[in-house]
């Protein structure tokens, strides 16, 4: 159980092109979906917090109309990349935490989707 | 802000050996901490989570120590294999609503055989 899946593993695309990243919890439901982005050789840093049903909650220095989310049902979340430029080329991780049925403190993780933006 | 220092940043060693990674950080009020492993290009596998209540985690031929009141904790890796070799993150957990781990850098291993 708990498993966390994200759609695709790896997308190559153009400058100024837009790419959704998905992220589904495929055993359980998940109230709350994070979003992390790690560069090479640095560690994972929280992008924005997603709320089923609600506006997502950006850190600091993450522009929000670029990196669109979409938390449209318990069991997905969606990141857009709009306009992409080769600075977003990184590795996007994204985590779930359970509603109920398993423990609620904690956060499942995805395997990642590698962007590379030419 | 909390944050989360990890050293060595890299460490290679032969097979066999027993070793001991360490993780700091500085604000001491957390919920828990988690020690992942990440192999190249791969999302994370959790191997241990202690609670702040709990000293230490064992599984198989790991053990996860915390000492919260200094800020530390350490995996240890009994009689490594090349099969350990991947990068080992440690995540804190600031608060019981389950917000977002806050991450350190990683220690890459390496295991020759």
């Amino acid at each position: 159980g708990a498993v966390v899946s994200q759609h695709p593993s790896w997308v190559i695309c153009k400058s100024g092109t837009s790419v959704k990243i998905e992220c589904r919890s495929l055993d359980f439901q998940a109230t709350t979906m994070f979003w992390y982005r790690q560069f090479p050789k640095q560690s994972l840093m929280l992008m924005a917090t997603s709320n089923e049903g609600s506006k997502a909650t950006y850190e600091q220095g993450v522009e929000k109309d670029k990196f669109l989310i979409n938390h449209a049902s318990l069991t997905l979340s969606t990141l857009t990349v709009t306009s992409a430029h080769p600075e977003d080329s990184s590795f996007y991780i994204c985590s779930a935490r359970p509603s109920g049925g398993l423990r609620t403190d904690t956060q499942y993780f995805g395997p990642g989707t590698r962007l590379t933006v030419l | 802000k909390q944050e989360v220092t990890q050293i060595p940043a890299a460490l290679s060693v032969p097979e066999g050996e027993n070793l001991v990674l360490n993780c700091s950080f500085t604000d001491s009020a957390i919920y828990n901490l988690q020690w992942f492993r990440q192999d190249p290009g791969k999302g994370l596998t959790s191997l241990l989570l202690i609670q702040s209540s709990q000293r230490e985690q064992t599984s198989g031929r790991l053990n996860a120590s915390l000492d919260k009141s200094s800020g530390r904790s350490t995996l240890y890796i009994a009689a490594s294999q090349p099969g350990d070799s991947a990068t080992y993150l440690c995540a804190v957990g600031p608060n019981q609503a389950g917000t977002a781990l806050i991450f350190g850098k990683g220690t890459t291993l390496s295991v020759s055989s």
